[in-house]
């Protein structure tokens, strides 16, 4: 069974600070994904990583970075939260070339004050 | 401007019936289609899947159809359960090697009433 988790549930952070969300699978998958979910806009990929130190921009970039030191873990940075970054952040891993399906983590809620 | 949606933000459905959860597309190019679920506090899980080569596939009480000339596809749960109550999101891509490019919908919560 794939496990993807975060490392927090709720996370509560003010304008200015520098934000990092952690996300681990332990299923040896090439692909892991950051997305946002934000009611009435689904979810959209924020960076996705298709191998180590490897990175693509999605398809809202802005304001975030990324970092694949190791295949089991994605980050996602936030160099300067801003208040329209409160949403909840939703990471995944796929099995490159077996179907498409994404295993997805429980989600960060980030609230920026 | 959104290239899958999903014009019914909730749905409720009694007990025993059919749930019909809807998605349109507009990008031609999408060949491949997803519909994950998403209960309260966890992450959306796969729940099925179709290709455009296909018009039907079914997985147990799931069943998606698709009609590319329409750019629509429908999800069918029957019978509906209490526990099929989650939000749907449907997702397109071209392909299955171009997951990169997946496109979620804004996602449609189902209620199933006991």
């Amino acid at each position: 069974d794939v496990k993807v988790t975060q490392s927090s549930r709720y996370l509560v952070k003010r304008t200015g600070e520098k934000v990092f969300l952690e996300c681990v699978q332990d299923m040896d998958h090439e692909n892991m994904f950051w997305y946002r979910q934000d009611p009435g806009l689904g979810l959209r990929l924020i960076y996705f990583s298709y191998d180590v130190k490897m990175k693509e921009k999605g398809d809202i970039p802005e304001g975030y970075s990324v970092s694949r030191e190791k295949k089991e873990r994605f980050s996602l940075i936030l160099e300067s939260a801003s208040t329209n970054q409160t949403s909840m952040y939703l990471c995944a891993s796929l099995l490159a070339g077996v179907g498409d399906e994404q295993y997805f983590g429980p989600g960060t809620r980030l609230t920026v004050t | 401007d959104q290239q899958v949606k999903q014009n019914s933000p909730s749905l409720s459905v009694q007990e025993g019936r059919i749930s019909i959860l809807n998605c349109d597309y507009t990008n031609s190019m999408f060949d491949y289609f997803l519909w994950y679920k998403k209960y309260p506090a966890e992450g959306p899980t796969f729940l099925i899947s179709i290709s455009s080569i296909k018009d039907k596939n079914e997985d147990g009480r799931f069943t998606v159809f698709l009609n590319k000339s329409a750019k629509h596809l429908s999800l069918h749960i029957v019978p509906s359960q209490p526990g099929d109550s989650a939000v749907y999101f449907c997702a397109a891509n071209r392909g299955k090697t171009s997951y990169d490019k997946v496109i979620f919908g804004p996602g449609t919560s189902l209620s199933v009433i006991p």
